[in-house]
């Protein structure tokens, strides 16, 4: 099992462009999710998704957009970059609710500058 | 909002100490808590999953309490090696119980 991937793992975009975070998972897991890090503020939930065509907002969700039209894929977009958007996006999933104790599997992370 | 503070923010010690970190949390509506090990450039790697007040587990040198009374969990490391340099997180599930609400992490450096 290749685990949880995601594209592109580096990327500068300018002010006002737009593009996807692409995320994959072979585990067959019911939740997803999107975290960003920056430096000294931890990991933010940005979206969440308990399974095909649901999703939900976390902490910091504007200036994203998700979807989950299949239970392997979580693509995150975002419309119109900003460079409060420079981070390092994590996707991660689980097989169940967090609620139930499930670990997270995590993705290597996608570093996005916005200039 | 859910408030998960770690503490302290870095730690830098010598090979072969043993240390532990803090995390505090609010403990009504608990549901789970998370500990990660976060080295620079990779993805962060589970250590623990606990649920229950009362909880020890263990893996190797690290090992990990749980106190949803007093809302609290520690994280220790029994006579740190250079690679147990990392970033430590602590998470808590959520009030919906469907994800992870990370603290800012514990910084450890350990010299050789």
């Amino acid at each position: 099992n290749a685990g949880v991937t995601q594209t592109p793992k580096f990327r500068i975009l300018k002010i006002g462009q737009s593009m996807t975070l692409q995320c994959t998972q072979d585990m067959n897991h019911n939740y997803m999710y999107w975290y960003r890090q920056d430096p000294g503020m931890g990991l933010k939930l940005i979206y969440y998704s308990v399974g095909a065509g649901i999703t939900d907002k976390g902490e910091v969700p504007n200036g994203y957009n998700v979807s989950r039209s299949t239970t392997e894929d979580f693509p995150l977009r975002l419309e119109l970059a900003a460079p409060s958007q420079t981070s390092v996006y994590f996707c991660a999933s689980s097989y169940s609710s967090q609620g139930m104790g499930n670990t997270i599997y995590f993705g290597e992370g996608s570093w996005l500058t916005v200039v | 909002i859910l408030n998960v503070e770690q503490s302290p923010q870095s730690l830098h010690v010598q090979e072969g100490d043993s240390t532990n970190f803090t995390c505090s949390f609010p403990s009504s509506n608990f549901y789970a808590l998370h500990w990660y090990r976060w080295e620079t450039a990779k993805s962060p790697e589970a250590l623990f999953v606990m649920t229950l007040n009362g909880d020890e587990k263990k893996k190797g040198r690290i090992s990990a309490t749980l106190n949803t009374k007093e809302g609290y969990s520690y994280l220790y490391i029994k006579g740190s090696q250079p690679e147990d340099s990392a970033t430590y997180l602590c998470a808590l599930v959520n009030q919906a119980g469907t994800a992870l609400i990370f603290g800012k992490g514990t910084t450890l450096s350990v010299s050789s």
